[in-house]
């Protein structure tokens, strides 16, 4: 069985650009969650998505967000992109509902670099 | 808020040392609480879990017990392995609602060597 899958797994970008990226859970999950890790805040949670449907969010500005596909893919987009939004983004699919989705899988990560 | 405090590393041990890696959290409320491992190169993966005040997770020869009265969950090992190196994150989640929102520790990097 595959893995979750982020594409691309590393981008540079300039101050002000906007920036999409993608995540393909493991087949049959149905949970995407969004993740963001840097040296100095850790991982802090972004939003989740079930069933093409916002179920949680964190405490980003509106620049992130997020959607969820049929297929339950989702993607990412920053806008206006800052410097300190350089970081490694991680993707994490679940198997469960919102309620049941204690056990989750990871992907790789996207490396923004916002220069 | 809740938060996850997790002890301050790098850790470097040799083959077969003894591993504790200590986690205390601040919730309000009865957390569910994890352990996660990221090797070299790949995405986080869980390595064991705890639902409640008692409950001891176990998984690869790795243990935790969830301390309701220490606020703690610290991961033990009795016998490291190189193959063990990796960054090990501790994190909570408070409630059914929370779904896939856990809040993460800053990891422990422990290095293994031979």
């Amino acid at each position: 069985k595959a893995g979750v899958t982020q594409t691309p797994r590393y981008l540079i970008k300039t101050r002000g650009q906007q920036v999409t990226l993608s995540c393909s859970p493991i087949s049959g999950h149905r949970s995407v969650s969004w993740y963001q890790q840097t040296p100095g805040q850790g991982l802090q949670f972004l939003f989740e998505y079930f069933s093409e449907t916002q179920r949680n969010k964190g405490n980003f500005p509106g620049r992130f967000s997020g959607r969820q596909f049929s297929n339950s893919r989702s993607e990412m987009n920053v806008s206006t992109l800052e410097l300190g939004d350089s970081a490694l983004y991680l993707c994490a699919s679940g198997q469960g509902t919102v309620a049941t989705n204690e056990k989750l899988f990871f992907g790789s990560g996207t490396q923004l670099s916002v220069l | 808020g809740n938060s996850v405090t997790q002890m301050e590393g790098p850790v470097t041990l040799s083959e077969e040392a003894f591993l504790t890696i200590n986690c205390t959290y601040t919730a309000t409320g009865y957390p569910s609480l994890f352990w996660y491992v990221q090797y070299p190169g790949e995405g986080l993966q869980l390595l064991l879990k705890a639902t409640k005040a008692d409950d001891k997770g176990s998984n690869k020869g790795f243990e935790a017990t969830y301390r309701k009265e220490t606020t703690s969950f610290h991961l033990e090992k009795g016998s490291v392995q190189v193959s063990d190196s990796a960054v090990y994150f501790c994190a909570l989640r408070m409630s059914e609602t929370s779904g896939s929102r856990l809040t993460f520790g800053e990891g422990t990097q422990l290095t293994v060597n031979p």
